[in-house]
């Protein structure tokens, strides 16, 4: 069975400054997709970023990137220029490739980690 | 232009009442979700449909039915609820598994 597990329960940082959020997960599969999702007070869950296991690249987005280290299993967050809008509850998230190109679209969540950016 | 909508946003109701929440998604995906969030703040999946059928099952009480109309909808039908139902729920969509499209949630209250 897959594991997620996020050992900050919550984390703060000064607006416009970088923070790190971490997350390492437990499979023995070799084919999967990580993911961070955002939950802000709205309750809205949101896509920040997602990274396929295959691929060495670190995923980007705007602001957001990732550290992936498959062997490791690890799979890190991290927010540059942190802006207020950042606050939230962020979620790391595993994802088993199932056959062919399909997946059975199964999200295992980590316990969650609440970011506060300071104004 | 809303992919994933929910209804009600927020459910009150005395124990042992039966409810629904029905959920949509005008995004074409094949795929829909139902995924609880306890009062931890913690996700999991409940139920998953591919094209109406029955994929995911994770070991939910069968006093929850979900019903798959069609492929763009799927409502979650919960009798004799329990104080422990309380939570918060998602209905989500996604196409081939690869990106999950979630709804605004619905919060149940059971007093």
């Amino acid at each position: 069975a897959q594991t997620v597990t996020q050992s900050q329960p919550e984390m703060s940082v000064q607006e416009a400054e970088t923070v790190t959020l971490s997350c390492t997960y437990d499979t023995s599969e070799n084919n999967y997709y990580l993911f961070w999702y955002k939950q802000p007070p709205s309750r809205q869950m949101i896509l920040v970023i997602r990274q396929e296991a295959y691929k060495q690249q670190n995923a980007t987005e705007n602001r957001f990137s990732v550290n992936f280290q498959k062997a490791a299993k690890s799979f890190s967050l991290k927010i540059s220029d942190s802006q207020l809008g950042d606050t939230a509850m962020y979620f790391c998230a595993f994802m088993k490739q199932g056959p062919g190109s399909s997946n059975t679209g199964k999200l295992i969540f980590g316990q969650g980690t609440t970011l506060q950016v300071k104004p | 232009d809303t992919a994933v909508s929910q209804t009600p946003k927020y459910l009150v109701t005395q124990m042992g009442n039966d409810k629904s929440i029905k959920c949509e998604q005008n995004l074409g995906h094949d795929t829909m979700y139902w995924y609880k969030q306890d009062s931890k703040k913690f996700l999991k999946i409940m139920f998953s449909y591919n094209n109406k059928e029955l994929i995911i099952n994770e070991t939910v009480p069968n006093r929850f039915s979900p019903k798959s109309p069609d492929k763009a909808h799927l409502n979650l039908h919960i009798n004799s609820l329990e104080l422990g139902d309380s939570a918060v729920y998602f209905c989500a969509s996604s196409q081939e598994g690869f990106r999950v499209f979630f709804g605004p949630g619905t919060r149940l209250t059971v007093l």
